[in-house]
């Protein structure tokens, strides 16, 4: 069975600091991982979309890294801001042919001034 | 541009009520979907439409209709609502299957809906 575990679920850190967050999947054929940022009441929005031939890609202070070996992604924030608090979720959809990507639960941060 | 837009926003039924969610989108896409996202779940596909007049099932569709007459509109229906179904409804589109290559996701807002 497809599945993205994150971690951790839930993270407190003070404004200026560094974070990373992290995905762990079992998602096959792999085809492509995205994060999402969730601002409280609105929808999910794309922060890096990373294929199978890419190991890192970066969206200003967010960047995301891929180890498609041991299935495994990271979303490093750099010095955090307090737009920064929202849920980031992991996404992997699979090249065998299903429209159904596989979503994880998110982390919930919280980044406090 | 507005690029997907949920209505309503909020919306409370009684069980046994039904109602129609409304999904449109102005970026031209193909592909659409519904999603519900429910507390400590990641969010969950219930029905997907690959172009006009298509439609097909996702992870959790029992209960719910879906139809795409128009390729800009894409709806869910619950025909008897149950507290079950109480949740938070996303919509999103793409342009081409997200299987395939880096196919951006687009997302509304969401529809918040309470079944009492």
């Amino acid at each position: 069975k497809n599945q993205v575990e994150q971690s951790p679920q839930s993270l407190i850190i003070l404004e200026g600091k560094n974070c990373t967050l992290q995905c762990n999947y079992t998602v096959s054929p792999f085809s492509n991982l995205r994060w999402y940022k969730q601002d409280t009441g609105r929808g999910p929005v794309s922060l890096t979309i990373m294929t199978f031939s890419e190991n890192t890609k970066s969206n200003g202070r967010y960047t995301a890294t891929l180890d498609a070996d041991t299935k495994q992604s990271s979303l490093h924030i750099t010095a955090s801001q307090l737009s920064d608090s929202a849920s980031y979720i992991c996404v992997v959809s699979s090249s065998g042919g299903s429209y159904i990507p596989t979503f994880g639960r998110g982390t919930s941060l919280i980044v406090h001034p | 541009n507005a690029g997907v837009t949920q209505t309503p926003k909020f919306r409370v039924l009684k069980t046994g009520q039904s109602m129609t969610l409304l999904c449109a989108q102005d970026m031209n896409h193909e592909y659409m979907y519904w999603y519900r996202q429910d507390p400590g779940m990641g969010l969950r596909l219930i029905h997907y439409s690959v172009g006009e007049g298509t439609t097909a099932k996702g992870e959790v569709p029992d209960g719910y209709n879906v139809s795409r007459l128009k390729k800009q509109n894409f709806l869910l229906g619950l025909e008897s609502a149950a507290p079950s179904q109480t949740s938070v409804y996303f919509c999103a589109s793409s342009y081409g299957a997200l299987g395939k290559g880096g196919q951006p996701q687009h997302f509304g807002d969401g529809t918040r809906l309470s079944i009492l």
